[in-house]
């Protein structure tokens, strides 16, 4: 699985749009892009998933530059509820995929 | 997408004893995934659960301290043998779901004392 690299933390107030940047250099032709948010608590709760370019839903943004070596999540307008680990998986959606969490991001939303 | 009920929640439990976890899905699913997340860590797969057939584990796990059940498509057990202080974490099962990616338990917070 590739390996993945994102910040630590990220602090941010309320109505901000945040973004958080993670780094996959060595992804495979096959490998999907996939983020999962963490409240304390809770098990990690599937944000959103992407291959290439831009992918929009309710919840979030995942941009996707052409050499698919990083991925930004983008949260619009943040709210005291977004306050999360937020975790970048990459590999290939099958049968047997195994989730391989890394450290994820904590972000922190403040009034 | 799928509902999965873990039970117990939360426990404390005397060192060297044995605690099973149950985790009940709504619907019918060929895989079953045990993590174990320590305290302010991130997760960490601890075996794939297929019904019928011996579970698998990833490295660092053995059967012997982690015996998982599966015995049907809908439900598994995760049981932590002669536990020690360093077991302590929060265990979450989870099943893939094709088009939502995976759904994960709300977790097993145990303590081991």
């Amino acid at each position: 699985l590739a390996k993945t690299t994102q910040p630590i933390s990220m602090d941010s107030y309320e109505g901000q749009e945040v973004n958080i940047t993670c780094s996959h250099n060595n992804i495979a032709t096959n490998d999907y892009i996939t983020w999962y948010q963490q409240f304390p608590s809770q098990g990690p709760r599937f944000i959103i998933q992407g291959y290439k370019t831009k992918v929009t839903n309710e919840v979030a943004s995942l941009f996707i530059p052409a050499d698919r070596k990083s991925s930004t999540l983008s949260l619009p307008r943040v709210s005291l509820s977004d306050t999360a680990v937020y975790y970048c998986l990459v590999g290939v959606p099958s049968n047997d995929y195994k989730l391989s969490f890394g450290a994820g991001t904590t972000v922190t939303v403040r009034a | 997408s799928a509902v999965i009920s873990q039970k117990p929640s939360r426990d404390i439990c005397q060192r060297g004893t044995s605690l099973t976890i149950q985790c009940q899905v709504d619907s019918q699913v060929t895989m079953m995934f045990w993590y174990r997340q320590q305290p302010g860590q991130s997760l960490t797969l601890i075996a794939t659960a297929n019904q019928g057939s011996e579970a698998t584990y990833e490295s660092g796990f053995v059967i012997d301290k982690f015996p998982i059940s599966r015995p049907n498509l809908t439900f598994s057990t995760l049981t932590v043998s002669n536990m020690s202080p360093e077991d302590s974490s929060i265990y979450l099962c989870s099943v893939e779901e094709r088009l939502d990616g995976y759904t994960f338990g709300s977790g097993t917070r145990l303590t081991v004392v």
